[in-house]
Parts: C-alpha cells; sequence; structure tokens
C-alpha cells in the first residue's frame, strides 16, 4: 500500500463548481498534514496546511480524520487559475508526497 | 530572494554519461532536499541535508546516485553512469529550521532526459 493515496483525476469542472480532493494515508504516526499546489511544468507549492479542526483559506477548505486517516481538500467557486495538480503531503520525519490529482477548471 | 536556484534547467544526455546537477538553496536555510519526480511514481524524496550533513539517503535508488553539500549555499546530485530510466524532474527544495508548517521551497527543476 502507498504511504499516501490520491485519485489521480482529471477533474474537469465548470468555473464556479465546488470540486472536493480526498487522500487517504498509511502511518497512523503522521504528525502533519498539507496541500501542495503543482501547476504544469512547475515545482510544487505550498497551499495550505491541514489541522484537526478543519480550516479554511478563503476559497479552499482542508479537513483532517485522524481515526480515518484521510485528508480532503474543497475549493469553491473554483476559477479558471485553479486549474493545477494537488499534491498530499504527509509528515512523519519527512514529508512524503501523493502522487496528485490534476484539476481542469473549464468555461 | 532570488529563491533555490537549480542548473541546468534541462539536461539531455547518452546512457552511460556522467550527469551533475546542480542547487543553490535560500540563503539561510539548513536544510535541502533533493527529490525526483516522474508520471508513475510521483515526488520522491532521494535525500537531504542539514546543515550541510545528510540525514537520510534512503530514497537514493542506488550506487550510481550520489549528493554532496560541500557548504551551506551549494550542493550536487550526480548520477554516474546514467540510464534511461533515470529520466526525470529533478527538484531541490530548501527550508529553515523554525519553518512554520515545515514549508519547503522548490526550485524550478532540471528536467532531464537519458537517451
Amino acid at each position: 500500500r502507498k504511504e499516501v493515496e490520491q485519485d489521480p483525476g482529471p477533474f474537469n469542472v465548470p468555473e464556479g463548481a465546488t470540486v472536493a480532493f480526498n487522500c487517504t494515508y498509511s502511518n497512523s504516526a503522521s504528525q502533519s498534514f498539507f496541500w501542495y499546489r503543482q501547476d504544469c511544468r512547475k515545482e510544487p507549492k505550498l497551499l495550505m496546511s491541514v489541522y484537526s479542526s478543519g480550516n479554511e483559506d478563503g476559497r479552499f477548505t482542508a479537513q483532517l480524520n485522524r481515526a480515518s486517516q484521510y485528508i480532503s481538500l474543497l475549493i469553491r467557486d473554483s476559477k479558471l487559475s485553479d486549474s493545477a495538480t494537488y499534491l498530499c503531503v504527509v509528515n512523519l520525519d519527512k514529508l512524503t508526497f501523493g502522487t496528485g490529482t490534476q484539476l481542469k477548471v473549464e468555461l | 530572494d532570488a529563491g533555490v536556484i537549480q542548473s541546468p534547467r534541462h539536461e539531455v544526455t547518452e546512457m552511460g554519461q556522467e550527469v551533475t546537477l546542480r542547487c543553490k538553496p535560500i540563503s539561510g536555510h539548513d536544510y535541502l532536499f533533493w527529490y525526483r519526480q516522474t508520471m508513475m511514481r510521483g515526488l520522491e524524496l532521494l535525500i537531504y541535508f542539514n546543515n550541510n550533513v545528510p540525514i537520510d539517503d534512503s530514497g537514493m535508488p542506488e550506487d550510481r546516485f550520489s549528493a554532496k553539500m560541500p557548504n551551506a549555499s551549494f550542493s550536487t546530485l550526480k548520477i554516474q553512469p546514467s540510464e534511461p530510466r533515470d529520466s526525470a524532474v529533478y527538484f531541490c527544495a530548501s527550508r529553515a529550521s523554525l519553518a512554520f508548517d515545515y514549508e519547503q521551497y522548490f526550485g524550478p527543476g532540471t528536467r532531464l532526459t537519458v537517451t
């Protein structure tokens, strides 16, 4: 089983739609969790951290369920500029990246 | 700040040749990471350094790969001899010890093609 698993997509959604990505991780001792964003042929960049209580940053909401070892990212009112690959990242003694979920927002 | 700098940005080489990738981390960052990204395996950590000392090289695929960090502002990843299966994008990243949320800053990557 992979340490971090994500649906690769692609998710094709119209502008303005709400889209949710999910991620599961295998090591229950994992300490912290993040979402990174990677644009086509660019480097990954931190999008947001994921806290147990859930956290929101504008149109983006991240949730963590430690009991189910499950992380989610919700994007509301999606924009064309949200088109990218979203990487689920888990930290134990080092960051472990999922293979990413591709999002395409269309007119 | 210029960010993490990597060179070359693109490298095309023939099987059996030596390849050297270079990285300059962000000034003041004391952690440096080398990753490899492929479509099949995603982003994999190869090795990381703390204060120029290699801490974990368990991700280095085999003896053909070696990495050095002679000083706080420079690191190299060497592949000798290179093979077609080494074709990938290689990213260098750095972060500060006390970085909030362990945020790593990635360089633009080196796209390596081995023919």
